[in-house]
This record gives structure tokens, sequence and C-alpha cells, in this order.
């Protein structure tokens, strides 16, 4: 059984672009969230899709968004992007949310 | 507002050592705790998870904990092994019952042979 995908696996941008990032969850499995890995503020809660329905979302600012599609993928997008946002980006994957968490290997994303 | 403290946060232990991972949270009011590791570059593997109700869950040498009164977790690891090198993270997830983790810092464990 194929596990999370995340793609790209690597990414660099400048400052003011934009970026897409996507996410193939395990098959079944219709609850995607989405974490940002930094070495200052770890792992923390960006959103969650259910149903592509944002069930949960974290405190970042709105430009910090994604969206779910049918076939429960899912893709997030970060605009007018900042140094800051520079950082290692996973994504997970469960049937319903509440269970055991799979996570792909990440999107390593480098602002300059 | 949920905060995950994990102590300490780096432990280096000779091979065959058993040892014990300490994870705190500030908010008993959860739905489940899950105990995951990472290495270096790579994604997340969930090693244990642990529903509010439970006291504690084994699988092979890992055994974790739970008192939600007291906001404690623990996970202990038998006769470590090289192998078992790597960032050990603890999450809680909040009551809403949905994949909206809480993450603690980590700790980081070499095994040395």
């Amino acid at each position: 059984k194929a596990g999370v995908t995340q793609t790209p696996r690597y990414l660099i941008k400048t400052r003011g672009q934009q970026v897409t990032l996507s996410c193939s969850p395990i098959s079944g499995h219709r609850s995607v969230s989405w974490y940002q890995q930094t070495p200052g503020q770890g792992l923390q809660f960006l959103f969650e899709y259910f149903s592509e329905t944002q069930r949960n979302k974290g405190n970042f600012p709105g430009r910090f968004s994604g969206r779910q599609f049918s076939n429960s993928r899912s893709e997030m997008n970060v605009s007018t992007l900042e140094l800051g946002d520079s950082a290692l980006y996973l994504c997970a994957s469960s049937l319903q949310g509440h269970e055991k968490l799979f996570f792909g290997s990440g999107t390593q994303l480098s602002v300059l | 507002k949920q905060e995950v403290t994990q102590i300490p946060a780096a432990l280096s232990v000779p091979e065959g050592e058993n040892l014990v991972l300490n994870c705190s949270f500030t908010d008993s009011a959860i739905y489940n705790l899950q105990w995951f590791r990472q290495d270096p570059g790579k994604g997340l593997t969930s090693l244990l998870l642990i529903q509010s109700s439970q006291r504690e869950q084994t699988s092979g040498r890992l055994n974790a904990s739970l008192d939600k009164s007291s906001g404690r977790s623990t996970l202990y690891i038998a006769a470590s092994q090289p192998g078992d090198s790597a960032t050990y993270l603890c999450a809680v997830g909040g009551n809403s019952g949905y994949s909206t983790l809480t993450f603690g810092k980590g700790t980081m464990l070499l095994v040395s042979p």
C-alpha cells in the first residue's frame, strides 16, 4: 500500500512569490492535515481537510490556504512568500481524522 | 492553549540500556496522545497511539503510558539499539477528535554501539 506522497521534495523561491505544495494521501484516507516544521517553533498545525471541507485551521495568516479534491488529494498554497516561511511542510493522512496519522516525507521550502 | 513539553531535549546512551522519555501537557482535556519518531530529513513515523481512556500501549520494545489527570506521558524503550537513534516527538490530540495535534519539541536520542 503506497504511503503519503508529497511533491515536490524541495523548492526554492524568492520573497513575494507564491508556491503550491501537493499531497496524495494513503488510499481510503479522507482526512488530510498540514503541518509546518521549523527549528525554532517545531511542528505547528496549519489546517485539516475532510471530504473537501476545511474542518480546522491553525493560527497562521491568510497567506496560507489549502484545498482538498474529491479524490482526497490536497494542495496548500502560500502567497507573498516571506523569509520566515522557509520550513519543512509536512502532510499527514488518516481515515477519519482521529486515528493514527501517517506522514509524508515533506516538502523543504527555502525562501531567498 | 495546549502546551507540550518534552524532557530531556537530548539523550545519549550506550546500546542495551533501557530508557524513558517524558512528555507533559498543560490541558488534560485531550482526545488522544501519539508518539512519533523522526529521522533526519524525513517525515514522522507513528509509534504508538493512546486514546484518552487508555492507560498504556505497547508495541515490541516500546511502551507508552498516559496519566491524563496529571498531564503526563512516558515512552519506555527497552534494550535500546543504534537503530533507535532518532528524534522522538510527543503529540496531543485536541478534544475535537480531529487530527489537530499539538507537538512537543522532541527528544533527540543517540544510541551508541
